[in-house]
């Protein structure tokens, strides 16, 4: 059972237009949300995250959402540019037996975003 | 440069003939983890670490096994490797739990 689950496996934007990747989630433990890039032959490199404590997060060009009545985040990316093409894992955190915490990931988002 | 290293980045086996993936990070992290990535399955926790002799099972630990006698490394072992380990590896590291990880360039493994 996902609990994470980012339901478009593809997204095709314009450059200079806003990409929009959106993220589910079904556990309510989840207190912490992150995402990661992913270029081929590379290893995920972290990008952004937020707290549950909050709705939104911006660094750069890149805001991500949180909406927890929904259990919906979302990442925005504006402008979009041609060297954001790659995959986007969302991912989500909850405290997990005594101090740990244990991350669930999404299966990704392949982003091409085309000249 | 604050890095996640793993060796080797691409292996051919076969049935049966142990191995070690190893992974070091000179970032003074706390915490390591090893994943495996497979089309339709993303990215599963294999075993993870919080500190130096601390170890843990992730969601697939079965047929590996790690050691984390130093803080900077966190070898991933397999006994006896079987066609379904077949995969891309990753290690990961970060200062505290699960988080922020920084992530090493993955090993690509093929076990025929």
């Amino acid at each position: 059972d996902q609990q994470v689950k980012q339901n478009s496996p593809s997204l095709s934007v314009q450059e200079g237009r806003i990409s929009i990747l959106n993220c589910d989630y079904t556990n309510s433990m989840f207190d912490y949300f992150l995402w990661y890039k992913k270029y081929p032959a590379e290893g995920p490199t972290f990008l952004i995250s937020i707290s549950s404590i909050k709705d939104k997060n911006e660094d750069g060009r890149f805001t991500v959402f949180l909406n927890k009545s929904a259990k919906h985040l979302s990442l925005h990316i504006v402008p979009s540019q041609p060297g954001d093409s790659a995959v986007y894992f969302c991912a989500a955190s909850a405290r997990h037996a005594g101090n740990n915490r244990k991350l669930i990931w999404g299966l990704g988002t392949s982003l091409a975003v085309n000249p | 440069e604050a890095q996640v290293t793993q060796n080797p980045r691409y292996l051919i086996t076969v049935t049966g003939k142990k191995l070690t993936v190893t992974c070091s990070q000179n970032m003074n992290h706390e915490y390591m983890s090893w994943y495996r990535q497979d089309p339709g399955l993303g990215l599963r926790q294999i075993y993870y670490s919080m500190n130096v002799e601390v170890t843990d099972k992730g969601d697939v630990p079965e047929g590996y096994k790690v050691s984390r006698k130093e803080k900077r490394n966190f070898p991933l072992i397999l006994e006896s490797p079987s066609p379904n380990q077949t995969s891309l590896y990753f290690c990961a590291s970060s200062f505290f739990g699960a988080n922020e990880q920084y992530f090493g360039p993955g090993t690509r493994l093929t076990v025929t």
